[in-house]
């Protein structure tokens, strides 16, 4: 099995200022044969299902705010927050989609400091 | 607009078995990959089974093979999970998530339905 490990397991950033969260996996979850690399994330708040913010690593999907990016490949990955809204306070997951059993991160708890 | 709906939770016995069932309306289901996904009281994510588009393909977590059945039946826009042999746990709110396409992780998930296994 894929293992997503995350860092930290929480973080509190003030309003405004940036958020970084880090995820490695155990394999590389690129794909060569399509050239996709099978790492998304999500955010959950309190009492709702966990949204898609990110796929293929980098791409943000449809109508997630721009301050959300997504970098990284082979094993080591980042979501970045460039700019803390209080909306975002929520917990973070990463996610590979490349081989079953799929595997999530423990989670990122994002806090205003 | 997509809408999973899930039911079938409730409080079940160790041992004991229940069906989950989720709803789907707003895209064309047979075309999509669905998944289950389940999550602790308090705890992270972890995905349960998934199954492609046509049924034939099914996967599952090794913490449930061999006691969770993942079906579909494309007739009626439905996607289930068989629960049997039923464990403490196995106790979280269980979400059904529909793939974004190939290549693609999931994309909509519904607001779940729980599911207790205690005596």
């Amino acid at each position: 099995d894929i293992v997503m490990t995350q860092s930290p397991d929480s973080l509190a950033v003030s309003l405004g200022e940036r958020a970084t969260i880090n995820c490695k996996s155990s394999q590389s979850v690129f794909f060569s044969s399509n050239g996709k690399t099978y790492l998304s994330w999500f955010q959950q708040k309190p009492g709702q299902p966990p949204k898609l913010l990110i796929y293929w690593a980098s791409n943000r999907q449809s109508g997630v705010p721009d301050r959300f990016s997504g970098s990284g490949s082979g094993t080591d990955f980042t979501l970045t927050i460039s700019s803390l809204q209080a909306e975002d306070v929520a917990v973070y997951y990463c996610h590979q989609y490349y081989s079953t059993p799929w595997t999530f991160g423990q989670g990122t708890k994002v806090e205003i400091k | 607009e997509v809408q999973l709906l899930e039911s079938g939770g409730g409080l079940v016995q160790p041992g004991g078995s229940l069906r989950l069932s989720c709803a789907a309306s707003g895209f064309a289901f047979s075309t999509y990959g669905m998944s289950w996904v389940r999550q602790a009281p308090g705890k992270g994510l972890e995905w349960v089974s998934g199954v492609s588009g046509s049924g034939v393909g099914t996967f599952y977590a090794d913490s449930v093979k061999g006691r969770f059945t993942i079906s579909r039946d494309n007739s009626n826009n439905t996607l289930y999970l068989q629960m049997n042999s039923l464990r403490v746990e196995d106790t979280a709110l269980y979400y059904c998530a529909k793939r974004g396409g190939a290549a693609r992780p999931l994309d909509y998930w519904g607001q779940g339905t729980l599911v207790t296994v205690s005596s």
